[in-house]
Parts: structure tokens; C-alpha cells; sequence
């Protein structure tokens, strides 16, 4: 089955700064990968997702990019703000239709 | 607000006993999904169902068994308790006919097992 590493599993920004989340994954019919938000308390909430027919897509402060030659993608979060801590997870999809998830990245965002 | 609705938030219960979870799903969506979400660790599958059927398997336990109803809520059993299983159980739903549509997320039971 489809195996997803996240890096880095904790990650303390300064507030303004940018962050960075990168993710792998082994299955190369793999083609959707959303990213997913998760608060304490909470469920995971969807933030933004990418295709594989894209390499780059852009919501505000957030950006996904994908390289499907190299098989990873990564989560970019720019002028970071207090209300960005959570835990962040990447996930693949392949043509079984089932999501694999990272491990998650904590991310702190320092005032 | 993602629209799934997770009933319990929160159960406390003892090794051995049987603990049933449930899940409404969003308004339309007719696949629901189970995952387990351990002490920091990602969210593991358990099982699919769509449309009243199981679709897909995960690491889901023989002591674990779910299903759907006709109404398409659906409801998870974990019997036999054990400590280990203590954690987050997620319920998500998905939009069917489209075929990336995003899973959609409810807020999830916490299982303790003393």
C-alpha cells in the first residue's frame, strides 16, 4: 500500500516567517494530495489539496507544490500567524481511492 | 463546521466491555470513512463503507466491526477492549461522483479504556 513520510514532525516558527512541510510518497499512480489542518479538539479540516496534472497551486498565505517525478510535495505557509499552530497532515491518494496520511507536523508559531 | 457529526465526544469505559460510536455523515455524501488516531500518531484507515456497503479494509482489528445504514449513518463497534485501544476515532464523509472530492472530517470520539 501507499506509505507517506512527513518531515519535520515538530516545527517552531517566529511569527512573519515562513514555514515549510514536505512530504513523500511511494505510490506513483498516486494522484490527489490535499493537506489537512487539525486543532485541538478538533478534526482535521481540509486547507487546501493539489492534482496531479498540477504542479503548484495558491490559496492567501498557502501553497502547495508537487513534483511527481521525485514523488514529494510540500506545504508553504507564509507571514505565519499565531492562529497557524496546529498539527499539520499530508495525505496521497491513489486509484484505490483511499487517503494515506503523514505523520503530522506540529507547528508553533512564536509570538 | 465540516458537516459530520461524531456522538460521543468523549467515553470512558473499562477493559473488556463493547463501546459503539456514531456517525452522521455530511447531507448527501455516501461514503464514510473510520480512522483511528492514536497518541502522536498520524491517522490510521480502518474501513470504508459506501452506500450501505463495505468498500474498503484498513488495519481494522477483528474485534472492530462497523456498518451503514439505509439512512447512511453509521456506526462503529470496538468490543473486547483494551487499554491500547484508547484514542481518536475520526468519521469523514465524502462526496461520491466526483473522484478527488476532499474527505470531510467530524470532531471525533475520545475512546479511554481504564
Amino acid at each position: 500500500g501507499e506509505n507517506v513520510e512527513q518531515h519535520p514532525s515538530t516545527l517552531s516558527v517566529q511569527e512573519g516567517d515562513s514555514a515549510v512541510i514536505k512530504c513523500t510518497y511511494s505510490d506513483s499512480a498516486s494522484n490527489y494530495f490535499p493537506w489537512y489542518k487539525q486543532e485541538l479538539g478538533k478534526g482535521p479540516q481540509l486547507i487546501i489539496d493539489i492534482r496531479s496534472n498540477v504542479g503548484e497551486k495558491k490559496d492567501q498565505r498557502i501553497a502547495v507544490t508537487l513534483n511527481k517525478t521525485a514523488k514529494h510535495f510540500s506545504l508553504h505557509i507564509t507571514e505565519t500567524q499565531p492562529e497557524d499552530s496546529a498539527v499539520y497532515f499530508c495525505a496521497s491518494r491513489g486509484n484505490d481511492y483511499k487517503l494515506s496520511f503523514g505523520a503530522g507536523t506540529t507547528v508553533t508559531v512564536r509570538a | 463546521d465540516s458537516g459530520v457529526t461524531q456522538t460521543p465526544k468523549h467515553l470512558i469505559t473499562a477493559t473488556g466491555q463493547r463501546v459503539t460510536l456514531r456517525c452522521s455523515p455530511r447531507s448527501g455524501d455516501l461514503s464514510v470513512y473510520w480512522y483511528q488516531q492514536s497518541l502522536d500518531q498520524g491517522l490510521q484507515f480502518l474501513i470504508q463503507y459506501y452506500n450501505g456497503e463495505e468498500r474498503a479494509k484498513g488495519n481494522i482489528l477483528e474485534r472492530f466491526s462497523a456498518q451503514q445504514f439505509p439512512d447512511l449513518h453509521s456506526e462503529l463497534n470496538l468490543s473486547s477492549l483494551e487499554l491500547g485501544d484508547s484514542a481518536l476515532y475520526f468519521c469523514a464523509s465524502r462526496q461520491t461522483g466526483t473522484p478527488n472530492s476532499p474527505l470531510h472530517f467530524g470532531n471525533g470520539t475520545r475512546l479511554t479504556v481504564t
